[in-house]
């Protein structure tokens, strides 16, 4: 249990297009889905808080209205990175919370989207 | 002070050597704790996690949690190549809206 898919696997797009990219949780339901981005040899950067239903939570720094980010339903978050440029190159990653009996959540981590702007 | 410190390594280690891999954390609120395998150029894999103080086992792999010196260890018996990865190492607390923050990582190689 407790899979994470993600799609696409692999983006190549020109610099100044949009690029969309889906999380799913395919056997549980995720109130919240986080979205993290990692550079080369560095660790991961929490980007947002994705919530069911309302708008997300961004980390300081990033731009809200350069990573859309959609959490249409208990399954699916989106990520859209508008007018990519090339220093948006990197691997996007995305988690899921399922409930832990007890305790605090425990986050399941999608299979990532390395993405390459041209 | 980081909020989640590990030592960067790598670690190497011998084949069937056990590794022991060590988080500091300075959040006292701190209340779950999670190692996760990080393969190069993939995502992180969750391989442990532990919220009671003392040693819970699961096959090869230990976790080892003293919240009093804010100590998380990772201990993996009979090393195999396979185990060479990063480990993450991540700590959450309640009221933290489930957000975890991880450690740097640390790396660990298993030598033939």
């Amino acid at each position: 249990g407790a899979v994470v898919s993600q799609h696409p696997s692999r983006v190549i797009c020109k610099s100044g297009t949009s690029v969309k990219i889906e999380c799913r949780s395919l056997d549980f339901q995720a109130t919240t889905m986080f979205w993290y981005r990692q550079f080369p040899k560095k660790s991961l950067m929490l980007m947002a808080t994705s919530n069911e239903g309302s708008k997300a939570t961004y980390e300081q720094g990033v731009e809200k209205d350069k990573f859309l980010i959609n959490h249409a339903s208990l399954t699916l978050s989106t990520l859209t990175v508008t007018s990519a440029h090339p220093e948006d190159s990197s691997f996007y990653i995305c988690s899921a919370s399922a409930p832990t009996s007890g305790s605090t959540d425990t986050q399941y981590f999608g299979p990532g989207t390395r993405l390459t702007v041209l | 002070q980081k909020e989640v410190e590990q030592n960067s390594g790598p670690l190497s280690v011998p084949e069937g050597a056990i590794a022991s891999l060590n988080c500091t954390y300075s959040d006292r609120g701190s209340q779950s704790f999670f190692w996760y395998r990080q393969y190069s150029g993939k995502s992180p894999e969750l391989i442990m996690s532990i919220y009671s103080n003392g040693d819970k086992e699961d096959g090869r792999f230990t976790a080892q949690l003293n919240k009093a010196s804010q100590y998380v260890s990772l201990l993996i018996r009979d090393s195999q190549p396979s185990d060479s990865a990063t480990y993450l190492c991540a700590v959450n607390r309640w009221g933290g809206g489930n957000k975890l923050t991880f450690g740097t990582g640390t790396q660990l190689k298993v030598e033939l």
